[in-house]
């Protein structure tokens, strides 16, 4: 089975510009939740969608916003991309909402920001 | 706001020694404890997890020790191989004001541990 996809997997941007960062979870799970590592840093909690709802935000600006489609797969969009937007950005799927379930991460999307 | 504090940074290993890693957390409102590893190019994976409600974990040569009243928490890594260099990470997830829990995890800072052949 396909484990959590993300694309674009390497992605160059200019600050001022917006992007969208793709994740497909793995089949049957229900929840998505989006994690930004800086280099040398753990993962910082973003977002969780659960059944296309929103169930978490973490603490990052309106820049960010995100969405779940009907077949569980997800966006993450930043607008107005700064330098300190340049990281990892890990999407990360679970059967459950709780999280408790076992997570698994994608691979990630890494983002520049020049 | 670092909720999560993981030591040491770096770690070095011989091969077949005892590797550990330690965590503190001060937000009693934590009730998931998992650990995750990353290796280079990769997403993080879930290693083992504990609740507060145990003291110790155990799977294969990975054991989470778990100290409820001093809100510290640690991995052991027994018989260490050339295989389990990567960046290990602590993480907590926070029940909510209303006593229900979503996917949040809080992450610590990451220990890059060498295992020395």
């Amino acid at each position: 089975d396909a484990g959590v996809t993300q694309s674009p997997t390497h992605l160059i941007k200019t600050r001022g510009q917006h992007v969208t960062l793709r994740c497909s979870p793995i089949s049957g799970h229900k929840s998505v939740s989006w994690y930004q590592q800086v280099l040398g840093q753990g993962p910082q909690f973003i977002f969780q969608y659960y059944e296309k709802e929103e169930r978490g935000r973490g603490n990052f600006p309106d820049r960010f916003s995100a969405r779940q489609f009907p077949n569980y797969s997800s966006e993450l969009n930043v607008n107005a991309l700064l330098l300190g937007d340049s990281a990892l950005y890990l999407c990360a799927s679970s059967w459950g909402g709780s999280g408790t379930e076992k997570l698994f991460f994608g691979s990630g999307t890494q983002l520049s920001v020049l | 706001q670092q909720q999560v504090k993981q030591s040491p940074q770096s770690l070095i290993v011989q091969k077949g020694g005892i590797s550990i890693i330690n965590c503190a957390y001060e937000n009693t409102a934590f009730d998931y404890f998992p650990w995750y590893q990353q290796f280079p190019g990769k997403g993080p994976a879930l290693l083992i997890a504990i609740r507060p409600d145990v003291s110790e974990k155990k799977e294969g040569r990975f054991t989470i020790s778990f100290n409820k009243s001093a809100k510290q928490f640690s991995l052991h890594i027994m018989d260490s191989q050339p295989g389990d260099s990567a960046t290990y990470f602590c993480a907590a997830r926070e029940r909510n004001a209303g006593g229900t829990s979503y996917g949040k995890l809080t992450f610590g800072q990451g220990t890059i541990l060498t295992v020395h052949p």
